[in-house]
């Protein structure tokens, strides 16, 4: 069964903190999402990446194709950084879907 | 602005109807996507449609049909097959299968 396993479940930091969420997954995969809800519930999308890294503002993503493993970091975190964050893989092939991690739920405090 | 549009937010029923909810996109996006989220659960596809006229059932659709008239439309039709239809349903799309998604703001079904 392909699952994507993400730790930490919840994580509260206070703010200005540096933070790690990571997300691994167990068979090869076309791409890799990092996806942000908030509370209201919408999803944005942050990023997606086969390889390498990739960075936009204070959020940094990284990809190790060979560990199958993925991080999501953010730097000086601050309180509007509270959201459940999801990371998500296409295995490929003809559907193309989503295979989606359970979410970290992150908290930061002022 | 282009985006993706659900409604409504919120939508209460009584058990045994049928209830369709919307998705409406402007991005002139091929592939449109139907998800349910449940708590401590990742999202799980109900269905997807990679072009008009045609949908393929994902992991979870029994008790659930779909329809693609229209490039820009996906409705979702939760019928009174679906033994636990209580749960925030997100619909998303995307250039292409495979492509990055664009999620609606997601639609909270209660049916008691």
């Amino acid at each position: 069964k392909n699952e994507v396993e993400q730790s930490p479940q919840n994580l509260t930091a206070q703010e200005g903190e540096f933070i790690t969420i990571n997300c691994s997954y167990s068979v090869g995969i076309s791409a890799l999402h990092w996806l942000q809800q908030h509370p209201g519930g919408g999803i944005v999308s942050l990023f997606m990446l086969s390889s390498g890294k990739k960075k936009h503002g204070r959020l940094i993503a990284t990809i190790n194709i060979q560990e199958k493993h993925s991080s999501l970091h953010i730097t000086a975190s601050h309180p509007r950084d509270s959201a459940v964050y999801i990371c998500a893989v296409n295995y490929g092939g003809s559907q193309g879907n989503l295979i989606f991690g359970k979410g970290t739920k992150l908290s930061v405090k002022p | 602005d282009g985006g993706i549009t659900q409604s409504p937010k919120y939508l209460f029923r009584k058990e045994g109807q049928n209830v369709t909810l919307s998705c409406e996109q402007n991005l002139n996006h091929d592939a449109m996507y139907w998800y349910r989220q449940d708590p401590g659960q990742g999202l799980r596809l109900i269905y997807y449609s990679q072009i008009v006229n045609d949908f393929q059932k994902g992991d979870i659709a029994e008790g659930y049909s779909v329809s693609r008239e229209k490039k820009e439309s996906f409705p979702l039709t939760v019928t009174s097959a679906q033994k636990n239809p209580t749960a925030f349903y997100l619909c998303a799309s995307s250039i292409t299968v495979g492509g990055g998604q664009y999620f609606g703001p997601g639609t909270r079904l209660t049916v008691t």
